[in-house]
């Protein structure tokens, strides 16, 4: 599975945007870009994923670099709810064995 | 999202007992379900691959005999920690998923602390 560098911790104020950066410059042309969040003490969940176009869903937007090297996961206005660690997972290639290898991630802290 | 639930949450146990932990889909059948381990501040490591009705694969440096998996339905796979020591204390989480394609998503369990004395 191909890498990905995000750093290791931002902090946001409470409802403010905040844009969350990875980059996967080894990323193949069909790979997923895969972003799951875990928070305190709690199992990871799903937060969005793309190919190449830019997605939104209720959770986040997902901004993909033109040549794919890198993508932000932008959370519009940030809650004290969204201090968890987020991971950017790159997901298939040639490979369809369904793993997720985590990386670090990066530790949110939102501030009141 | 798709529910998955472990149980137990929690477990103490002494060293060199066994201790079984599962995890359940609640409401959708998972093909295929992933074992994970997680030491403080540190990341998940995944641990072994589940299928259904088949033998785990388990992922370089995991123990097979120590770390039992069971995966006999689409909704429950069990792990079992075979003579547990101190160092096997972690944050066991399981994921389950319908499908292994790029785009399926996986679904966490919340997770169950172990410690062993």
């Amino acid at each position: 599975d191909a890498k990905t560098t995000q750093p290791n911790s931002m902090e946001s104020n409470e409802e403010e945007p905040v844009h969350l950066p990875c980059n996967h410059s080894t990323i193949s042309g069909t790979d997923y870009i895969h972003w799951y969040r875990q928070l305190p003490s709690q199992g990871p969940e799903y937060v969005i994923h793309g190919l190449t176009s830019n997605v939104n869903n209720r959770m986040a937007s997902l901004a993909i670099a033109e040549d794919r090297k890198s993508s932000t996961l932008i959370l519009h206005r940030a809650t004290l709810r969204d201090a968890a660690v987020y991971y950017c997972i790159l997901r298939g290639g040639t490979s369809n064995t369904g793993k997720l290898i985590f990386g670090q991630g990066t530790t949110l802290q939102v501030k009141p | 999202g798709a529910v998955v639930s472990q149980h137990p949450s929690r477990v103490i146990c002494k060293s060199g007992t066994s201790v079984k932990i599962e995890c359940r889909s609640l409401d959708f059948q998972a093909t295929t379900m992933f074992w994970y381990r997680q030491f403080p501040k540190q990341s998940l490591m995944l641990m072994a691959t589940s299928n259904e009705g088949s033998k785990a694969t388990y992922e370089q440096g995991v123990e097979k005999d120590k770390f039992l998996i069971n995966h006999a339905s689409l909704t429950l796979s069990t792990l079992t920690v075979t003579s547990a020591h101190p160092e096997d204390s972690s944050f066991y989480i399981c994921s389950a998923t319908g499908g292994t394609r790029s785009t399926d998503t996986q679904y966490f369990g919340p997770g169950t602390r172990l410690t062993v004395l």
